[in-house]
């Protein structure tokens, strides 16, 4: 059990650009949440899924923000035409099958848009 | 709609002292779990303690326990013997019992440990 993996672990991009996040559950977590913190403030639900499927979504995931996760396995985050408000820690958790509320961190994607 | 509340931004303890951290929140729902996570600078968030609502004793984890109070949806962390690893992040979190629900995170308070 190696836990939680997300990369890249930083990414500086400029205003305007797209970038991806990845994130690693550990395996057999059939759960997977997109979390996003900004600075001195706690973690915010961004989506989750179970499996492949995308169960919900916040009114924080803006139409530039796509999650997918393919074959239920790793799942990647996309932030399109990326502005300055966009500059937070992403988080990644996952929890295992019949217990949705153990949720396990990943390091997290430090964002920063200039 | 549920709501965490940590009411203290920083807090500050001397090496081996003891220290309370507190946190409310409002829920509608009847069965739920509480949870305290910890965030040192620079590294990934873990897992502290965890309570089930329908548990009237009080969690505890070797040096961490908590002070549950249902009725006045009160949940407070008390830290015994402080080390300066304990200086931190700490976020009170929580979730409905189906775990269908995203954690519902406080705003953290900031533990420093004095030496």
């Amino acid at each position: 059990d190696t836990g939680v993996s997300q990369n890249p672990r930083h990414k500086i991009t400029k205003r305007g650009q797209n970038v991806t996040f990845r994130c690693d559950p550990i395996s057999e977590h059939n759960r997977l949440y997109w979390y996003r913190q900004t600075l001195g403030q706690g973690p915010e639900f961004l989506t989750y899924f179970q499996n492949e499927a995308q169960l919900e979504k916040s009114r924080l995931l803006s139409d530039r923000f796509s999650a997918e996760r393919p074959k239920g396995s790793f799942s990647t985050l996309e932030i399109q035409r990326t502005e300055q408000g966009d500059s937070a820690m992403y988080l990644c958790a996952s929890s295992p099958r019949g217990n949705g509320y153990e949720q396990y961190f990943g390091p997290g994607t430090r964002l920063t848009v200039t | 709609a549920q709501t965490v509340t940590q009411s203290q931004p920083e807090m500050s303890v001397q090496e081996a002292e003891t220290v309370t951290l507190s946190c409310t929140y409002d829920t509608s729902e009847s069965d739920y779990y509480l949870f305290w996570y910890k965030q040192p600078p620079s590294r990934q968030m873990i897992l502290v303690i965890r309570q089930e609502a329908y548990k009237q004793q009080n969690a505890t984890e070797n040096r961490f326990s908590v002070n549950f109070q249902k009725a006045a949806k009160s949940f407070s962390l008390k830290i015994s013997d402080s080390q300066l690893g304990d200086a931190a992040m700490y976020f009170c979190a929580l979730v409905h019992d189906s775990g269908n629900t995203p954690l519902v995170f406080g705003k953290g308070t900031r533990l420093s440990v004095i030496a």
